[in-house]
């Protein structure tokens, strides 16, 4: 089974530069997630989709940061403009189901390290 | 505030020793899951153990398992007969949300293994 797959595995932009990132989950995975993980913390969920619906996106800077999943497959998350903070690895995820327990696992991609110059 | 606080930045275990990582978090929900996660050098997050926080039992995996103590809200991880791909970054997490629907991570624990 082909895992989550990441575009482009590494981006260096100037700071005010708009970026886009792009995701794969696995096939059949209704729930897709994305993650900023700053370097020395933990993963923070930026936005969760089920299917093309957004579920949670309490945590995503509405006023820079964007994303969408058309058809309910694969997903794009953009910044615009960026800012030298959104320096970071962006860590997209699916599940088969939205509950994280049991048959809701997650499964994460390589991530995409992006460098604001 | 949802937290998850892993006191070891790092921890160092030689080939074949016993390690345990630990972790503690704060929920005031009652139903739950909590998870360790490994992430190498290569970025990949890897599943490796869970626990339902209404079991009891304490969770196993081969050589991981699990402390759990649901009252002092403390879920350690150890690794018996480390090897040398057990180096990576271990990050601790839990459910939460409407529908325990987001997972919110510790700051992890680099865990390095000497031959």
């Amino acid at each position: 089974e082909a895992g989550v797959a990441q575009s482009p595995r590494y981006k260096i932009i100037e700071k005010r530069q708009s970026v886009a990132f792009w995701c794969n989950p696995i096939s059949g995975h209704a729930t897709l997630y994305w993650y900023q993980q700053i370097l020395g913390q933990g993963p923070k969920l930026l936005i969760q989709f089920q299917n093309n619906g957004v579920v949670d996106d309490s945590q995503l800077p509405k006023d820079r940061f964007s994303a969408e999943r058309l058809k309910g497959v694969d997903s794009t998350l953009k910044i615009q403009p960026a800012k030298l903070e959104d320096s970071a690895v962006y860590l997209c995820a699916s599940s088969l189901r939205p509950l994280t327990g049991g048959e809701g696992e997650q499964f994460f991609g390589p991530g995409t390290r992006l460098t604001v110059l | 505030a949802q937290t998850v606080t892993q006191s070891q930045p790092e921890m160092s275990v030689q080939e074949a020793e016993t390690v345990t990582l630990s972790c503690t978090y704060d929920t005031s929900e009652s139903d739950y899951y909590l998870f360790w996660y490994k992430q190498p050098p290569s970025r990949q997050m890897i599943l490796v153990i869970r626990q339902e926080a209404y079991k009891q039992q304490n969770a196993t995996e081969n050589r991981f398992s699990v402390n759990f103590q649901k009252a002092a809200k403390s879920f350690s991880l150890k690794i018996s007969d480390s090897q040398l791909g057990d180096a990576a970054m271990y990050f601790c997490a839990y459910t939460t949300g409407e529908y325990g629907n987001k997972l919110v991570f510790g700051a992890g624990t680099i865990l390095r293994v000497k031959s």
